[in-house]
């Protein structure tokens, strides 16, 4: 079975700084696709970015980069230069070819931004 | 415009009776989800159809039925609901492929009394 925890309930971090969101997951299989969703206060969910197990280069898009640690089954989520509209719930997910489609969800991070 | 969309926007009922949630894309994506989502922000997936086809049916009470007319269309009948059906549920879409995302539609929150 699949199981993706995020430990953080909730960070507070001042606009402009860098925040990171941690992330681990557990799987058997060899092969995994780890995705990071936002949901914003209006209910919206909206993917922001993924990694492929097999690669070992840690992806980045836009002011949102990742810290794929394979050995530590870790997926952290960096976040540049935070604005006061990155306030919102994060979810890491994990999806197992081998258990179909579908996406394993994480507790969720609730990131403040201030002033 | 094409996005994944979800009717109705909130629903409020009473222990027993029936509902129904619509959801249809327009993304031309051939996989479609339900996931509820409880108070506490928590997400499951309850079903995965695969061109109208059932392929992920999680452990959900028999209360639950998805229903596709078509790879565009997932809607969701729940029969007799009970209190703890309340929660919000939410349709998402994606293409075939394990690398792809999901999109998510706005969510149908459903009010149990």
């Amino acid at each position: 079975a699949q199981k993706v925890t995020q430990t953080q309930t909730s960070i507070s971090v001042m606009e402009k700084t860098t925040v990171t969101m941690d992330c681990v997951y557990e799987t058997q299989d060899s092969s995994y696709f780890l995705f990071w969703y936002k949901q914003t206060a209006s209910g919206e969910i909206v993917f922001l970015i993924r990694q492929d197990s097999y690669k070992k280069e840690n992806a980045t898009v836009g002011h949102y980069s990742l810290n794929f640690q394979k050995p530590k089954s870790s997926i952290g989520l960096i976040i540049t230069a935070t604005q006061i509209e990155d306030s919102a719930v994060y979810f890491c997910a994990m999806r197992v070819p081998s258990s179909g489609q579908k996406l394993v969800f994480g507790q969720g991070t609730i990131l403040k931004v201030y002033l | 415009e094409t996005a994944v969309f979800q009717t109705p926007n909130y629903h409020v009922t009473q222990v027993g009776n029936e509902v129904s949630f619509n959801c249809k894309q327009t993304l031309g994506h051939d996989t479609m989800y339900w996931y509820k989502q409880d108070s506490k922000k928590l997400l499951k997936i309850m079903f995965s159809y695969n061109n109208k086809q059932l392929i992920v049916n999680e452990t959900v009470p028999r209360r639950f039925s998805p229903q596709s007319s078509d790879k565009a269309h997932l809607n969701l009948r729940i029969k007799s609901v009970e209190p703890e059906d309340s929660a919000v549920y939410l349709c998402a879409s994606s293409s075939t492929g394990n690398y792809a995302e999901q999109f998510f539609g706005p969510g149908t929150r459903l009010t149990v009394l």
